[in-house]
């Protein structure tokens, strides 16, 4: 299996600008996770959907960020409009059930 | 709510030494805890994890017991090599099931 894909691996942008960064889960998965991670902070659970649906998006910042799944196959992570602070590593994971949860090589993002 | 405290970083050692890293965690229950790790420039792997109390977890010569008493779960190997440097996450279930709390990380540098 290829494992969790995601894209871009890096990203820089300007202030302002609307980034969305991709993911693709393990095939047969039900879960899928984006988390952040910062010097800060560490690593934060940002929202997870199973079956495509959102069930917990608590950890969502605020409302510049927003998260889709459409399909059993692909999610988006959207931040519009882009703030310096949102610089960090956004990870992808997935799991079936309760099994075990793999990560994503994750999105490097700086926010000029 | 729950949350995972473990040693702040960096730890320095030389080849061969013992190693430990201290990781607690606080839970309404008894969630399954693990130890993720993350080698630079990619994202996280499941090291070991243990479901229930008293469950030894062990991987590559890692291993860590579920201590409910102390509400613990340390990381330890007995003899660490200069590829074992890395980042170091314990990690507890949230009460969902399906999320994680992840703890800050600590950071493992075995020089030669």
């Amino acid at each position: 299996d290829a494992g969790v894909i995601q894209s871009p691996r890096h990203e820089v942008t300007e202030m302002g600008q609307e980034v969305t960064l991709r993911c693709k889960p393990i095939s047969g998965h039900d879960y899928l996770f984006w988390y952040r991670q910062t010097m800060m902070r560490g690593l934060e659970l940002l929202i997870y959907f199973n079956n495509n649906v959102p069930i917990d998006d608590s950890g969502m910042p605020e409302d510049r960020f927003s998260a889709k799944m459409p399909n059993a196959s692909f999610s988006t992570l959207k931040i519009q409009p882009s703030e310096p602070r949102d610089s960090a590593v956004y990870f992808c994971a997935s799991r079936q059930g309760l099994a075990d949860q793999y990560f994503g090589p994750g999105t490097r993002l700086l926010v000029l | 709510g729950d949350s995972v405290t473990q040693m702040e970083g960096p730890v320095t050692l030389s080849e061969e030494a013992f190693l430990t890293i201290n990781c607690t965690y606080t839970a309404t229950g008894y969630p399954s805890l693990f130890w993720y790790v993350q080698y630079p420039g990619e994202g996280l792997q499941l090291l070991l994890k243990a479901t229930k109390a008293d469950d030894k977890g062990s991987n590559k010569g890692f291993e860590a017991t579920y201590r409910k008493e102390t509400t613990s779960f340390h990381l330890e190997k007995g003899s660490v090599q200069v590829s074992d440097s890395a980042v170091y996450f314990c990690a507890s279930e949230t009460d969902s099931g399906y999320a994680l709390n992840f703890g800050k990380g600590t950071s493992l540098l075995v020089t030669p």
